[in-house]
This record gives structure tokens, sequence and C-alpha cells, in this order.
């Protein structure tokens, strides 16, 4: 079962640079999430997506894009990498029912020099 | 948004005892549902327990139980007989009954508590 899988696991951007990070579920979630972890900050909401063709913002989306072409996949876009971007990013999938819990991918970690 | 507290940054127990962990949250909401998440060194992210706000019985997996006090807005987490397995970040969360314009089925996490477990 492969669940929700994230690619790449480690990344090293100098700033300016632009990437994508990949996101794709094989459980017809409808609900798809980026979040980013930070010590001594718990998880925090960067964009969200209630459904193909549908994204919003969550708390976190400044230098962050994303878009919601099909069902499976979520990709994730640093536009111009900045120091601050450094961080692991996780993505997470569920049902759109409220009692559907989150599935995680395994992270990210980007480190932005 | 909602706010999840969790006070203990860092917890420790001993094998085969027991320890609670400690979450709070703010809300005004009557209906919601609340979430215990492991995440060990390897980084992911483990569902352990979760509570719908509008079940009065207390959710509870093997070793794992909640104590969940909805007047006080306090969902604790219990491990019974702590196994080494069990050293992990715990991130308490929280989602609303309702998906607003803000967040969707977003879960709202606490910033977590480490717990050690000595043997």
């Amino acid at each position: 079962n492969a669940g929700v899988t994230q690619t790449p696991k480690f990344q090293v951007l100098k700033t300016g640079q632009s990437m994508t990070l990949q996101c794709a579920q094989d459980m017809n979630h409808e609900y798809m999430s980026w979040y980013r972890q930070d010590p001594g900050m718990g998880l925090r909401l960067i964009h969200y997506s209630v459904g193909a063709g549908i994204t919003d913002q969550g708390e976190v989306p400044n230098g962050y894009n994303v878009s919601r072409s099909t069902t499976e996949d979520f990709p994730l876009r640093l536009l111009s990498a900045a120091p601050s971007q450094t961080s692991v990013y996780f993505c997470a999938s569920s049902y759109g029912r409220n009692n559907s819990p989150l599935h995680f991918g395994n992270g990210t970690r980007l480190t932005v020099t | 948004a909602q706010t999840v507290t969790q006070s203990q940054p860092e917890m420790s127990v001993q094998e085969a005892e027991t320890v609670t962990l400690s979450c709070t949250y703010d809300t005004s909401e009557s209906d919601y549902y609340l979430f215990w998440y492991k995440q060990p060194p390897s980084r992911q992210m483990i569902l352990v327990i979760r509570q719908e706000a509008y079940k009065q019985q207390n959710a509870t997996e093997n070793r794992f139980s909640v104590n969940f006090q909805k007047a006080a807005k306090s969902f604790s987490l219990k491990i019974s007989d702590s196994q080494l397995g069990d050293a992990a970040m715990y991130f308490c969360a929280y989602r609303s009954s309702i998906g607003d314009s803000n967040s969707g089925y977003a879960l709202n996490f606490g910033k977590g508590t480490s717990l050690l477990v000595t043997p």
C-alpha cells in the first residue's frame, strides 16, 4: 500500500532557486494539504485542496504555490527559496469527512542556504 | 483558528510505567474532532488515537487511552505499560466539524511533547 508518497526526501537549495515538492496519494482522498514543521512550532498549514481544481491558502502560504489538476497529485512549488523556508514539509490527505484522520507522507527535509 | 496547547515540551517515563501527556484547546464549537499523533525519529506521522467530541466515552487503543473533558477543553493521552518504542514526539490536534473557508478539513496542531522512555 503506497498511501501518500512524497519526493524528494531531502533537498538543498540556494537562495533564489525554485523547486517543486511532489505529493501523490492512491487512496482517492478528496482532501490534500501541505504542512511545514519547524522546531518548537508544531505543524503549520501552508495550502490545502478539497478536490481537483480547488485550492486555498492556509496559515503560512507566502512563498508557496500549489495546484490540484488531478485527485491524486498535489505539488508544492517554492517560487524563490529563502532561508526562512528551511523546514520539514509534510503532505497529508484524507477523505472529505471531519472524522477522517490525515494520512501523512514521510516528509521532505529542505535546507535553503 | 482554534488554539491547541501542549504545556509539556518534554516528558520522561520509565519502561513499564504509565505517563500522561496534556493537551488543552480553545474553541467555541460544540462538535469537533481530536487526535493524537506520534512522530518517532523516523519523522513519520502516525495516528495514535482519535475522539469525537459528541461521544462521552473516552477512546482507547490498546495501551493508549484518552481522558476527554469537554467542559474543561482538555484531551490528555495516557500511555500504559510504556515501551522503548513509545519514545517519540507526540502531537495533539483539533479539527473543526465544519469546513470553513480558512482551513477546510485541516488539523490545528499543538507544538508537541517529546517523550523519553528510560529502561
